[in-house]
């Protein structure tokens, strides 16, 4: 168990519809990362947050959004969805933000992820 | 290239060795990464190493990099079923767009292992 919770595990909604996942990170852990997993793009990283403000954007569209609320946990909203949106969403955490010069060996720590289908 | 590259698919059989390589593309990643993914399961961390070091070694786990040749790769010994799961090599994106530190995943070699 990576002490990072995720929910819901599967949601199952429609086109055009907007859902909200939800993450817990592992306790003392400031830095909150999305990804997607989808089978033909892999992972990849949709947002970092670092103790309740955005550190950085990767390939996010502008349809989702995400936030880190004081308590640490973080929502990525989906909203407008299209089928190309299925994909498994997880989230990451580590104690603090990672780059050269500060603690770039800690690693992330992955929740079991959130399986959206889109019909 | 731009891409953490993997091969896709290895099969062994129960008892042997595996080698999972990768290449990836940032010479100056500081850390390089190894996770692991069971069907359903998240990722899981298995190891990682500096880049300032060739070889290192975990129980069952030998992780050899060549900065040189961006390569690194994974080796299980004795290979068990419990072993079949999707294995990511990662490194950290700095270089990329300013990012501080999310990592780059390569998409990963499935191990099957036949008893």
């Amino acid at each position: 168990d990576s002490g990072v919770t995720q929910t819901p595990k599967h949601l199952i909604t429609a086109t055009g519809q907007r859902v909200t996942l939800r993450c817990s990170p592992r306790s003392g852990d400031l830095s909150v990362y999305w990804y997607q997993q989808s089978l033909d793009q892999g992972l990849q990283f949709l947002i970092q947050y670092y103790n309740g403000e955005e550190r950085a954007k990767g390939n996010i569209l502008e349809r989702f959004s995400a936030q880190q609320f004081p308590d640490l946990h973080s929502e990525l909203n989906l909203s407008s969805l299209e089928l190309g949106d299925s994909a498994l969403y997880f989230c990451a955490s580590s104690p603090r933000p990672r780059g050269r010069g500060s603690g770039a060996k800690s690693p992330l720590h992955f929740g079991n992820g959130t399986r959206l289908t889109v019909t | 290239g731009e891409d953490v590259e993997q091969s896709l698919f290895l099969s062994v059989r129960e008892g042997d060795s595996s080698v999972i390589n990768c290449t990836y593309t940032d010479s100056s990643s500081t850390y390089l990464y190894w996770y692991k993914q069971e069907p359903g399961a998240g990722l899981q961390l298995l190891t990682y190493i500096f880049s300032n070091m060739d070889m290192k070694q975990d129980q069952r786990l030998t992780v050899l990099l060549n900065k040189k040749d961006k390569h690194l790769s994974l080796r299980i010994a004795d290979t068990q079923t419990g072993d079949s799961a999707i294995y990511f090599c990662a490194e950290t994106a700095v270089r990329r767009g300013g990012s501080q530190g999310n990592l780059i995943f390569g998409k990963g070699t499935k191990l099957s292992v036949k008893p």
